[in-house]
């Protein structure tokens, strides 16, 4: 069965510090990775897609890697803003018929002043 | 920018009534999608639509139903409200399905509460 399963759950930090979250999965076979960032009370928002063939991205303070050898993928902050403060979700997409997509609970992150 | 738009941010309604979800976006797209979002348990996947007139299940689709009579509009139903159907509905849409790197555009969420 086709699983996401990030890391931590929560975290907090205080503002100007880094922080990476996790995310496993088990798609196969396998054809991107994307982290969305979800503000309380609204829809996710797309912030980057890794590919088979991309190791890092990145998009300002936000970095993402991934190891598609042990289906691993991180998203590294940079420099922390009070405006992170937010749910983030690694959604994986296999070539499957229909290719579904297969969404990971999600890192609810708090930046503390 | 893409825009979804979801009719009602908060939605209260009572066991037994018929409830209907509304989703508009404006980018002409495809594809488009019902999810739920529940503490724990992430994103799942109630209902999607390729083109107008056209449905598929999702992973829980029991108790809810769609339409999409036109390409811009698709409508959740909820045919029989129970508590259990207590949560946040999100509306997305696509160019093209996922796999091809299209991201999912999401709407802000209808919160619904069955009492």
């Amino acid at each position: 069965k086709n699983q996401v399963e990030q890391s931590p759950q929560s975290l907090i930090i205080l503002e100007g510090k880094n922080c990476t979250l996790q995310c496993n999965y088990t798609v196969s076979p396998f054809s991107n990775l994307r982290w969305y960032k979800q503000d309380t009370g609204r829809g996710p928002v797309s912030l980057t897609i890794m590919t088979f063939s991309e190791n890092t991205k990145s998009n300002g303070r936000y970095t993402a890697t991934l190891d598609a050898d042990t289906k691993q993928s991180s998203l590294h902050i940079t420099a922390s803003q009070l405006s992170d403060s937010a749910s983030y979700i690694c959604v994986v997409s296999g070539e499957n018929a229909g290719n579904m997509l297969t969404f990971g609970g999600g890192t609810r992150l708090m930046v503390k002043p | 920018d893409v825009k979804v738009t979801q009719s009602s941010r908060y939605l209260v309604k009572r066991t037994g009534e018929k409830v209907f979800l509304e989703c508009v976006q404006d980018m002409d797209h495809e594809n488009m999608f019902w999810y739920r979002q529940d503490p724990g348990l992430g994103l799942r996947l109630i209902y999607f639509s390729y083109d107008v007139k056209m449905k598929e299940k999702g992973d829980i689709p029991e108790g809810y139903s769609v339409s999409r009579e036109k390409k811009e509009r698709f409508s959740l139903i909820l045919e029989s409200a129970s508590t259990n159907q207590t949560s946040m509905y999100l509306c997305a849409s696509s160019l093209v399905t996922g796999a091809d790197n299209s991201p999912l555009h999401f709407g802000n969420g209808t919160r619904l509460t069955v009492t």
